[in-house]
């Protein structure tokens, strides 16, 4: 069935910094794409999402980049911060399936050193 | 403020006695779901709903009930819980029309079967 997944489960960067966490997914009928990021003791938070038509997105000090071809999606975040430090899931789905379903990856921890 | 509330955060409980997790969202979303998060696992979908009295299944409904009554809630039922429930749950909604496919997360209820 369809997994999406990461290349690395922690990653540790230092503060000021710029952070890639990537990601990979298996079903190359997903058309959508979405970062979460989820701090310690809440819920995921919305971060920005792409669309199978773009090739990147931006949004403020994080960029998304999707190449279809190799079925691969990395988050940038720039000049990380220490309030960056958490859990990063990408997630998948299919607009066409006629459902609003969504495939998460298990996450990468995103810790940034002071 | 727009939001997805759960209650309650945290609950034990001893096996085989029922219990319902409240899910409620003040967005006027049509799509509702239920995830669980357990280590390494990543989340996983239980149940899921597109619209009032429409509900089906995730990829680990077994042991779990849900209703959707009215649009804003979405309860889910542990009708003989067992200690392999043990986890921490998620309720999220969204938006079932075109344009956006971003969930919005509850805080998460953490559930400890004995």
């Amino acid at each position: 069935g369809e997994s999406v997944g990461l290349h690395l489960p922690t990653l540790s960067v230092q503060e000021g910094d710029n952070s890639i966490i990537n990601c990979a997914y298996s079903n190359s009928a997903s058309d959508y794409f979405i970062w979460y990021k989820q701090e310690s003791g809440k819920g995921p938070q919305f971060i920005i999402d792409i669309r199978s038509n773009m090739d990147k997105r931006q949004g403020q000090r994080v960029t998304v980049l999707l190449n279809k071809t190799v079925k691969h999606l990395s988050l940038q975040i720039a000049a990380t911060q220490p309030g960056d430090s958490a859990v990063y899931f990408c997630a998948s789905g299919e607009s066409g399936a006629g459902s609003y379903q969504l495939t998460f990856g298990k996450g990468t921890k995103l810790s940034v050193i002071p | 403020e727009a939001q997805v509330t759960q209650n309650p955060r945290y609950l034990i409980t001893v096996t085989g006695k029922k219990l319902t997790v409240t899910c409620s969202q003040n967005m006027n979303h049509e799509y509702m779901s239920w995830y669980r998060q357990d280590p390494g696992l990543g989340l996983r979908q239980i149940y899921y709903s597109m619209n009032v009295e429409v509900t089906d299944k995730g990829d680990v409904p077994e042991g779990y009930k849900v209703s959707r009554k009215e649009k804003r809630n979405f309860p889910l039922i542990l009708e003989s819980p067992s200690p392999n429930q043990t986890s921490l749950y998620f309720c999220a909604s969204s938006f079932s029309g075109t344009g956006t496919y971003e969930q919005f997360f509850g805080p998460g209820t953490r559930l400890t079967v004995l």
